[in-house]
């Protein structure tokens, strides 16, 4: 069975840039959470999905950052525009139960660098 | 505000000794608790979680955690540490209020050969 996929793995821009992350859960996950992690750091959430749904993104700065899962399935994270605080590890995880009760499948994360 | 702490940044044992990482939390309520390991260039992994039953729990790769309701701890426990082991360790409780996992800011754990 494939694991969370994200991509890209790796992206290095300049400030002011757009970005957007891309990410698959695990077939059959109806939750999905975009979470940040920054060097030395616990990840902390941006915004959970249930289904197509967005249940919590009390933590998404809205100015800047944007998440779509339209169809439920995949999903897209977006920064524009980007500043030099942005760089960190974005990571993506899925669910099977709803809320913070079960195990999280985490993707490889994606490491952005703003220069 | 519910919250887990980590005391140590790192954690250095040898290997074939016991390891122990620690965390405590604050909750309120009965707390639900887990841990993940992340090793270096990974996501994180899961590896146990306490919710209700049995004081220790038993999870992946060997390692067991003890709930201790009075000292208010989740330590992370392996009876013999392999230098496969070491990675980075990251202790979480359930939010009540808001539904969501809190990490703590994570133990390196380095097992010497």
């Amino acid at each position: 069975e494939a694991g969370v996929v994200q991509s890209p793995r790796y992206k290095i821009i300049e400030k002011k840039q757009p970005v957007a992350f891309w990410c698959n859960p695990i077939s059959g996950h109806n939750t999905l959470y975009w979470y940040l992690q920054n060097l030395g750091q616990g990840p902390e959430l941006l915004i959970r999905y249930e289904n197509e749904e967005a249940v919590d993104d009390s933590q998404l700065p809205k100015d800047r950052f944007s998440a779509e899962r339209l169809k439920g399935v995949d999903s897209t994270l977006k920064i524009q525009p980007a500043e030099l605080g942005d760089s960190a590890v974005y990571l993506c995880a899925s669910s099977l139960e709803q809320g913070a009760i079960g195990e999280l499948f985490f993707g490889e994360g994606s490491r952005l660098t703003v220069l | 505000a519910q919250s887990v702490a980590q005391p140590e940044d790192q954690v250095n044992v040898a290997e074939g000794n016991p390891l122990t990482v620690k965390c405590t939390y604050s909750v309120s309520g009965n707390p639900y608790l887990f841990w993940y390991v992340q090793y270096p260039n990974r996501g994180l992994q899961f590896l146990l979680k306490y919710i209700t039953g049995d004081n220790l729990v038993k999870g992946s790769y060997g390692f067991e955690a003890e709930f201790n309701k009075s000292q208010t701890s989740f330590h992370l426990k392996k009876p013999s540490a392999l230098v496969s082991d070491s990675a980075l360790y990251f202790c979480a409780v359930r939010d009540i209020n808001t539904d969501k996992l809190i990490f703590g800011t994570g133990t390196r754990l380095q097992v010497f050969p």
